[in-house]
């Protein structure tokens, strides 16, 4: 079946501190792959993607991912983290011919000062 | 662009009571999607249209939800009635053709208390 999973439902860094994001996924094609972030009150914003090429993909706001196909890993990092990073990030999974796509339960990322 | 609109941005009811969410995608997309996002069960799909038909709506919880796209610009959802476990924040999201449909642009979506 295709998943997502987050293991970590809440993430605490201290600002400037890097951030690591764990993201797997099960899926029976070629995925692509996805990060979302949405701030409190807002809609979902995507920070970046990957389709295929080069499996470290840079994002909006100093984020990048790598793929990691060996280990069904998308796994989201910042080398450092600012007050303005705290939010909800989601990982997403794909399929050219699927219309839809399946996200994870998300991590909520708190800052400390 | 406006990005996708919707209203209203927060809704009380009470229970028994029916609701309508809209929404306005992006214009020129041609994918629509209802999410809804609880604590407990996170984002879940409901339903999603291409050019105005719906394709799947085995994420509906049941009945009492319907969704309606009359024209490519506008989109609603309805519950009728309302009960409590609906509360919860719904987003709408478009996407512009099958290849990118993955890049979906969502709304501020519309927080509902069903008391």
């Amino acid at each position: 079946a295709q998943s997502v999973t987050q293991p970590d439902i809440h993430i605490t860094v201290s600002e400037g501190a890097s951030l690591e994001l764990r993201c797997n996924y099960s899926y029976g094609a070629t995925p692509y792959l996805f990060w979302y972030v949405q701030s409190p009150g807002q809609g979902l914003q995507l920070l970046l993607k990957y389709f295929s090429g080069d499996t470290l993909v840079q994002g909006i706001k100093g984020f990048e991912a790598e793929f990691k196909r060996s280990q069904s890993s998308f796994n989201l990092r910042k080398p450092s983290v600012h007050w303005s990073d705290a939010a909800e990030y989601f990982c997403a999974v794909g399929a050219i011919g699927d219309d839809k796509i399946i996200f994870g339960k998300g991590t909520r990322l708190h800052i400390l000062p | 662009d406006a990005g996708v609109i919707q209203s209203p941005r927060h809704e009380v009811t009470e229970m028994g009571q029916e609701v309508t969410l809209r929404c306005k995608p992006i214009s020129g997309h041609d994918y629509l999607f209802w999410y809804r996002q609880t604590m407990m069960r996170g984002l879940e799909l409901l339903i999603y249209f291409n050019n105005n038909v719906p394709i799947d709506d085995s994420g509906m919880p049941e009945d009492r939800f319907s969704a309606k796209m009359p024209n490519a610009s506008f989109s609603t959802l309805k519950i009728q009635p309302s009960e409590p476990r609906d509360s919860a924040v719904y987003f709408c999201a478009s996407s512009f053709t099958r290849d990118r449909v993955y890049e979906q642009y969502f709304g501020p979506g519309t927080r509902l208390t069903v008391t």
